[in-house]
């Protein structure tokens, strides 16, 4: 089945540095998505990718689609106290024919030294 | 408040005993769906509905659990003899998808901590 991977699984800065995470899909993805968990939180879509070599930004954060659909990444510049949490990859196959079943990554839990 | 909403936030029960979590989805959202989410994991795909019919079940989910949404509304996620292995945090989420587009944004509710002694 369809396997979502997603490194570093943990990472810590200091407040200003900035921050990469990446995820990996084995199989090509219709559409993935970004969300963020606070501790003790539940998920927070943050946004959605759908278009291969897609490049989206939202403030301090960037998120990219590569060009085969089976690879993302979300970056933080300037990381900030506020950033800290889980930010999870989700994705779903092409064989979907629409967008539910979404398959999570393990998350990249970002800490920031203030 | 016009988020996604569970009830009980937390359920502590005994091994074998069978237990029922609600979710009350925004209101005008057409999918539900409901995820299971361990220590250390992202969450995994349960079930979904849309509207009151049942479209997917994971192979991960065993004849122990079932899922309703009679109305189209609310949803119930019942799990009978319940083992330790079932601890986790049981996470509904609603969107509202139309024919016309592609994009889906689902919301989760803050979900059910299940403990099983």
């Amino acid at each position: 089945g369809q396997q979502v991977m997603q490194i570093p699984q943990y990472q810590h800065v200091q407040e200003g540095e900035d921050f990469t995470t990446y995820c990996n899909s084995s199989t090509t993805l219709s559409n993935i998505q970004w969300y963020k968990q606070r501790p003790g939180g539940h998920p927070v879509f943050l946004i959605q990718l759908v278009k291969s070599g897609e490049v989206k930004k939202q403030k301090r954060l960037t998120f990219q689609f590569g060009e085969a659909k089976k690879n993302s990444s979300l970056h933080i510049t300037a990381t900030q106290t506020t950033d800290v949490g889980t930010y999870f990859c989700a994705g779903t196959d092409r064989s979907g024919g629409s967008n539910y079943k979404l398959t999570f990554g393990k998350g990249t839990l970002l800490t920031v030294n203030p | 408040d016009t988020g996604v909403s569970q009830d009980p936030r937390h359920k502590i029960t005994k091994r074998g005993q069978n237990v029922t979590f609600r979710c009350d989805p925004i209101s005008e959202h057409n999918r539900l769906y409901w995820y299971r989410q361990t220590l250390g994991q992202g969450p995994e795909f349960l079930t979904y509905f849309q509207n009151e019919a049942q479209l997917e079940k994971s192979r991960l989910l065993s004849d122990r659990f079932s899922a309703e949404r009679p109305k189209g509304s609310f949803s119930t996620l019942e799990i009978q003899r319940t083992e330790q292995g079932d601890s986790a945090m049981y996470l509904c989420a609603s969107s509202l998808i139309s024919y016309l587009r592609l994009a889906e944004k689902p919301f989760f509710g803050p979900g059910t901590r299940l403990t099983v002694l």
